[in-house]
């Protein structure tokens, strides 16, 4: 267990529509990190937050955001939803902004239907 | 574009033997190299990293070697174990932010 929680572990959904996937980081992490990985384009940064400040982009697409709060948790919006979107979205945490040494939540699955 | 990438996508090795996973990167740039194990069903998990400024690096029946010249990376697992088994990612780090992951091979322990 890597300290770090995402909920919620499955969702399906349809196109067009629009979801909220949510991250706690590890107690102490002030970074947290947003990864889509799927089975034609792998493992892909999307984004990274540091204290609540947008640190880092990555491939996020415009109808994706981010945010992180105050209290460090990180919120991932996806909307207008396509079937490509369909994916494991990860979040991952550091005790900084240095990226090296991050942990990974166990994902969670979407499918757009 | 510059790209991080794996020579094989899948690695079969025999319970006890060593195993080396290998990685090919374009980015001279690149600060950091990281390597990550995925087990099914969860996410990627650190394993071991390795500056830019360094050829090796050793953890826990784990080794990192950093070829510069040939832009090669591999993880040397000691005494390949069942709980290996799982997929391997490669990744490589600069800007301090922009973090590439290879597409992953596949170790597969047998008994």
């Amino acid at each position: 267990d890597s300290g770090v929680t995402q909920t919620p572990k499955h969702l399906i959904t349809a196109t067009g529509q629009r979801v909220t996937l949510r991250c706690s980081p590890r107690s102490g992490d002030l970074s947290v990190y947003w990864y889509q990985q799927s089975l034609d384009q792998g493992l892909q940064f999307l984004i990274q937050y540091y204290n609540g400040e947008e640190r880092a982009k990555g491939n996020i697409l415009e109808r994706f955001s981010a945010q992180q709060f105050p209290d460090l948790h990180s919120e991932l919006n996806l909307s207008s939803l396509e079937l490509g979107d369909s994916a494991l979205y990860f979040c991952a945490s550091s005790v900084n902004g240095a990226s090296y040494e991050q942990y990974f939540g166990p994902g969670t699955r979407l499918t757009v239907t | 574009g510059e790209s991080v990438g794996l020579h094989l996508p899948t690695l079969s090795v025999q319970e006890g033997d060593n195993s080396i996973i290998n990685c090919a990167y374009s980015n001279s740039a690149s600060d950091y190299f990281i390597w990550y194990k995925q087990e099914s069903g969860k996410g990627p998990q650190f394993i071991i990293d390795i500056r830019s400024n360094m050829d090796k690096r050793q953890g826990q029946r784990v080794t990192v070697l950093l070829n510069k010249t040939v832009k090669h990376l591999s993880l040397q697992i000691a005494a390949t174990q069942p709980g290996d088994s799982a997929v391997y990612f490669c990744a490589e780090l600069y800007n301090n932010n922009d973090m590439r992951f290879g597409a992953g091979t596949r170790l597969t322990v047998k008994p």
